[in-house]
């Protein structure tokens, strides 16, 4: 079945400690993302690609990097992991959304980020 | 700035019967979708149902129906003949036309109980 894989499921580091998460997708979709989701709140977007272009939103700190190498696969590094960073982060993924199409989003299970 | 809000924390309902959760978004824009998401406990996020902007007509799927009422900005998710596998958490979501970029709701701890 086509899907979404993120891995590992859990990750814990130490506080400053750089860590890299991973998705990958059969879907052959062109658009992913990354989302953070604390504990009950919502997801909230960290950045996406499309394509190979980058899109980082203004308020995501510069702690957090990502890397596109192929249209399958897509990394978050977490350059010095603090405490505030623990989290659950999901990765997700769509088809262009550009032509105003609508196109699912499709997630992950997420990566569950602790840290010590 | 478009935000997404849901008022109802946490919501039970007893297996069978019927239940409606809220949501209400602020955007100047015309055009967008809606979508009401599940995250049940420990699995991943799917979509339940979505809803173009530009269509009178409330999206259904199934048991799930939405009330949306786009004046007031409001989109309701109802579910008919709860079951217990409805038990997650539902969040609202809003995307403009045209746009990657989608906004969540906090969220609704939703328990179908026996």
């Amino acid at each position: 079945d086509a899907m979404v894989i993120q891995n590992p499921r859990y990750q814990v580091t130490q506080f400053g400690k750089p860590v890299t998460l991973s998705c990958s997708q059969t879907l052959n979709h062109n658009v992913m993302y990354w989302y953070q989701q604390k504990s009950s709140q919502a997801p909230k977007l960290l950045f996406h690609y499309y394509d190979k272009d980058f899109n980082n939103e203004a308020d995501t700190p510069d702690n957090f990097q990502s890397r596109r190498p192929n249209t399958s696969f897509c990394f978050l590094d977490i350059r010095s992991p603090g405490l505030g960073d623990a989290a659950m982060y999901l990765c997700a993924t769509s088809r262009d959304t550009s032509s105003g199409v609508y196109n699912e989003q499709f997630f992950g299970p997420g990566t569950r980020l602790t840290v010590l | 700035a478009q935000t997404v809000t849901q008022s109802q924390p946490e919501m039970s309902v007893q297996e069978a019967e019927t239940v409606t959760l809220s949501c209400t978004y602020d955007t100047s824009e015309n055009n967008y979708y809606l979508f009401w998401y599940k995250q049940p406990p420990s699995r991943q996020m799917i979509l339940v149902i979505r809803q173009e902007a530009y269509k009178q007509q409330n999206a259904t799927e199934n048991r799930f129906s939405v009330n949306f009422q786009k004046a007031a900005k409001s989109f309701s998710l109802k579910i008919s003949d709860s079951q217990l596998g409805d038990t997650a958490m539902y969040f609202c979501a809003f995307t403009k036309y045209n746009n990657n970029d989608m906004r969540f709701g906090a969220g609704t701890r939703l328990t179908v109980k026996p």
